[in-house]
């Protein structure tokens, strides 16, 4: 079972600059998540693509975009990058369906599978 | 407004001894609760869950309670092995929410040989 996997996995960037980043979901999820995680911060909510839509979005801007393709890889754009975004991006997988699991079993569907991140600094 | 609180930013706990890591939230909403672990230069990893329906769920050396009344919960980990320390994020969402986990701002545990 491949896991998720994100690149790039450092990159630098300047204020003003586009920036993508891309995720390979795990095999079997069709479900993508996209987190934040600034320094010393829990993970922060970006938004969820489901079957190439996107499913809920948390407080970002919309220089704040996404894609998910019909392989449930995923992609994260970010216009006019600001010093703030300097982060660690984080890309989540899950199991089919998009309701939370209230099943507490560790093997139910609604647990996220994280990647290693991609980390992001803005010069 | 931070919607779950982690209040001890970090921990230190002897090897074999009981760690515990607690977690509050603020929204009545809420109806699950997961804890991650989280390695240096590794994405977080699931540890366990646990609905609104329970109070208690146990899974080998790790149990989480919830007390809903007092929109508390905690992680216990017993006993604790070096192997442990990393950084402890506890994440809670609600019906309607989707898969949107809300997440606290960590701890960070140390277990000492």
């Amino acid at each position: 079972e491949t896991g998720v996997t994100q690149s790039p996995t450092h990159l630098i960037k300047t204020r003003g600059q586009q920036v993508t980043l891309r995720c390979s979901s795990q095999s079997g999820h069709n479900t993508v998540s996209w987190y934040q995680q600034a320094l010393g911060q829990g993970p922060q909510f970006i938004f969820q693509y489901y079957r190439e839509e996107e499913n809920g979005r948390g407080n970002f801007p919309p220089r704040f975009s996404g894609l998910q393709f019909p392989n449930y890889s995923s992609e994260l754009n970010v216009n006019a990058l600001e010093l703030d975004d300097s982060a660690l991006y984080l890309c989540a997988s899950s199991s089919p369906g998009t309701g939370v699991s209230r099943d507490p079993s560790p093997s139910a569907t609604g647990e996220l599978f994280f990647g290693e991140g991609s980390r992001l600094t803005v010069l | 407004d931070q919607q779950v609180k982690q209040n001890s930013p970090s921990l230190s706990v002897q090897e074999g001894r009981i760690s515990i890591l607690n977690c509050d939230y603020t929204n009545s909403m809420f109806d699950y609760f997961l804890w991650y672990k989280k390695y240096p230069a590794e994405g977080p990893t699931f540890l366990i869950s646990i609905s609104s329906i329970k109070d208690k769920n146990e899974d080998g050396r790790f149990t989480v309670f919830l007390n809903k009344s007092a929109k508390h919960l905690s992680l216990h980990i017993v006993p604790s092995q070096p192997g442990d320390s990393a950084v402890y994020f506890c994440a809670a969402s609600a019906v309607g929410y989707g898969q949107n986990f809300v997440f606290g701002p960590g701890t960070r545990l140390s277990v000492l040989p």
